[in-house]
């Protein structure tokens, strides 16, 4: 079936601007998490949904970061006034549960100049 | 979650089984052992988990010693596409950690 799908895949922004990520799940996970991965450096997590709430927050690196999603499904990771240092490899997964196994999106590239 | 230590790297020849070792002697009753493979530039991809039996699947075999200090996981008959990062990780709650993981280079 079908996996984790993430677009763009691939996202050049000048400092300062907005950006938005997109997530799709795996249909019928209920749980949905967004990782950063930068190079040399190892998977960060940034926040997990359980349906639409977001019960941890306690990874995203700052206000400028945010995310929502809706209808159970698609999510949606804002980054508002990028930095170069959110360049990274944004990752998306999802799982039935909290307890379960993730599964991986292929990923958003986001460089900013 | 409990640290893992895997070989930074390995060579395997192509059809042969490739063996990829994992420690983590502080691994406590409750944490699962996960192995996650990443192909340059994709996603991470789920292989295979387990809590104390030696589990198999369509991808690859783990192997976890009694005591579940060390666990190694197999992929029986490795192929070019088998090239990537091997991560290894115990977990008990659902924020994953990656290490520096396992490079397996599949060699012709």
């Amino acid at each position: 079936g079908a996996g984790v799908s993430q677009s763009p895949s691939n996202k050049v922004t000048e400092k300062g601007k907005d950006v938005e990520l997109r997530c799709d799940p795996i249909s019928g996970h209920t749980a949905l998490y967004w990782y950063r991965q930068s190079l040399g450096q190892g998977l960060e997590f940034l926040i997990y949904f359980q349906g639409n709430s977001a019960p941890d927050k306690s990874g995203l690196p700052s206000d400028r970061f945010s995310a929502e999603r809706t209808g159970g499904s698609v999510s949606t990771l804002t980054i508002q006034r990028t930095q170069q240092e959110d360049s990274a490899v944004y990752l998306c997964a999802s799982s039935l549960s909290e307890r379960e196994t993730q599964y991986f999106g292929p990923g958003t590239r986001l460089l900013v100049l | 979650d409990a640290k893992t230590t895997q070989p930074p790297s390995m060579d395997c020849a192509e059809g042969r089984a490739a063996n990829l070792p994992c420690n983590h002697s502080t691994i406590s009753g409750n944490e699962y052992v996960y192995w996650y493979r990443q192909i340059h530039s994709q996603g991470p991809q789920y292989i295979i988990h387990g809590l104390k039996n030696n589990e198999t699947n369509e991808m690859a075999s783990l192997i976890i010693t009694e005591d579940r200090k060390s666990s190694t996981l197999i992929l029986p008959h490795a192929t070019l596409r088998d090239t990537a990062v091997y991560y290894c990780i115990v977990r008990v709650d659902y924020k994953l950690s990656f290490g520096a993981g396992t490079t397996v280079t599949v060699r012709a």
